[in-house]
């Protein structure tokens, strides 16, 4: 069993730029690809990363993924923020049996 | 275009069963699997399970195994989420959503809030 587990909330202003921590408890995190997803209030969830660092079409290229095996971590980082970007941000992986959620990131752009 | 477009909006009892459902189009439903993820108001994702419409092969997250079912109808391209007895704490969001490669989830249906109150 393993568990991701994302800072609860992260804050800053429009322009700067923000990183969303993912951190796996149990495997490593270079063992299985992790994906980014967003979720507006009100509104499904879609993909901003995939595959550790992959963006599908259409995502802004102000937002980017990568992962650091030293803390056995992912990472989103989002760019020149917008307001726009405020929202809540899961990471998600798998093992063999399992697939997992983090727990989620409230974005807030002030 | 791919899209999920699911039931809508659902009020029952305890007690009481349901089926939800998740209609795509715009690719081969029978060749990818479907995946179901519920959100409990103002909570996180969970991972329920997987179907592959193609030969009905089923994954359940261990958490949701024989609370509920999930099915499919190739001939309809429609997935299914069932209960077969609510409870209050099945009130939540329930999301489909068409799996990729390592389980990345795109598109996402819309959602179907299902609200369990006596």
């Amino acid at each position: 069993n393993f568990m991701l587990t994302q800072p609860h909330s992260v804050s800053e202003s429009p322009g700067k730029t923000v990183t969303i921590s993912c951190t796996r408890t149990g495997g490593s995190i270079a063992g299985n690809y992790v994906n980014w997803y967003q979720q507006r209030p009100g509104s499904a969830p879609t993909t901003v990363i995939y595959e550790d660092y992959h963006r599908p079409s259409g995502v802004p290229d102000r937002f980017s993924g990568s992962i650091d095996r030293s803390s056995n971590s992912a990472s989103l980082t989002i760019s020149g923020l917008k307001t726009e970007d405020e929202a809540d941000y899961y990471c998600q992986s798998y093992d063999s049996t399992t697939v997992l959620f983090g727990g989620g990131t409230k974005l807030t752009v002030l | 275009e791919v899209q999920l477009v699911q039931s809508g909006a659902e009020v029952k009892k305890p007690g009481e069963s349901l089926k939800i459902s998740c209609k795509a189009s715009g690719y081969s439903f029978s060749t990818y699997w479907i995946g179901w993820v519920r959100q409990i108001p103002g909570k996180g994702l969970e991972w329920m399970g997987v179907i592959y419409p193609g030969d009905s092969d089923t994954r359940y997250n261990p958490s949701f195994q024989g609370q509920v079912t999930i099915s499919a109808d190739e001939s309809i391209s429609t997935a299914y989420l069932q209960w077969t007895s609510l409870k209050a704490s099945d009130t939540a969001i329930y999301y489909c959503a068409r799996r990729l490669n390592f389980n990345r989830l795109d598109p996402w249906g819309q959602g179907t809030l299902v609200t369990v109150s006596s």
